[in-house]
């Protein structure tokens, strides 16, 4: 049990584009979800909480036109890159909490390569 | 939130136990303890957690000092596949963010 999936697992794109990450419990409801990002060596750095049906809550430093998160259900969030450019490579990472519980569970993670 | 503190890394021998220290000495008093580790490229594995009791499970051990300031995970016959970050981290009560530090890299050899 426990399962977060993440979709896409990598994905490539041109600069000025958009790109939308999926994040999903696969078996149980979420009421929070968290997106992290992870530099080549470093540890993750969270960028914003998500609960369920609100207003996710960005970090210090994180533009929240930039990086547009969605938490429309119990099971999904999505968070939308927009405009990306190459210093927003990096390997996304999201978690979700289970409902009525302290455990978080990660998703594998999405590496986006920004040209 | 209670900021820990961890080795930057260690070594272990496959086949022999594993054990992470961390330092969490601004706790509260209803706030756990969470180990998860991370494989290379992957997001992180939740490993174990804890309050008070030293906790067991399939992957590890968890003991917790009795003045909860520090804890340590046990690995108890560490293998390859066990080579990763391990972070210890205690988020706030409510379930809020949670930070993560630096870690522990452990490398297992052959």
């Amino acid at each position: 049990g426990a399962v977060v999936s993440q979709h896409p697992s990598w994905v490539i794109c041109k600069s000025g584009t958009s790109v939308k990450i999926e994040c999903r419990s696969l078996d149980f409801q979420a009421t929070t979800m968290f997106w992290y990002r992870q530099f080549p060596k470093q540890s993750l750095m969270l960028m914003a909480t998500s609960n369920e049906g609100s207003k996710a809550t960005y970090e210090q430093g994180v533009e929240k036109d930039k990086f547009l998160i969605n938490h429309a259900s119990l099971t999904l969030s999505t968070l939308t890159v927009t405009s990306a450019h190459p210093e927003d490579s990096s390997f996304y990472i999201c978690s979700a909490r289970d409902k009525g519980k302290e455990t978080q569970y990660f998703g594998p993670g999405t590496r986006l390569l920004v040209l | 939130d209670a900021k820990t503190t961890q080795p930057p890394s260690m070594d272990c021998a496959e086949g022999r136990a594993a054990n992470l220290p961390c330092n969490h000495s601004t706790i509260s008093g209803n706030e756990y303890v969470y180990w998860y580790r991370q494989i290379h490229s992957q997001g992180p594995q939740y490993i174990i957690h804890g309050l008070k009791n030293n906790e067991t499970n399939e992957m590890a051990s968890l003991i917790i000092t009795e003045d909860r300031k520090s804890s340590t995970l046990i690995l108890p016959h560490a293998t390859l596949r066990d080579t990763a970050v391990y972070y210890c981290i205690v988020p706030p009560t409510g379930g809020f963010k949670t930070i993560f530090g630096a870690g522990t890299r452990l490398f297992v050899k052959a």
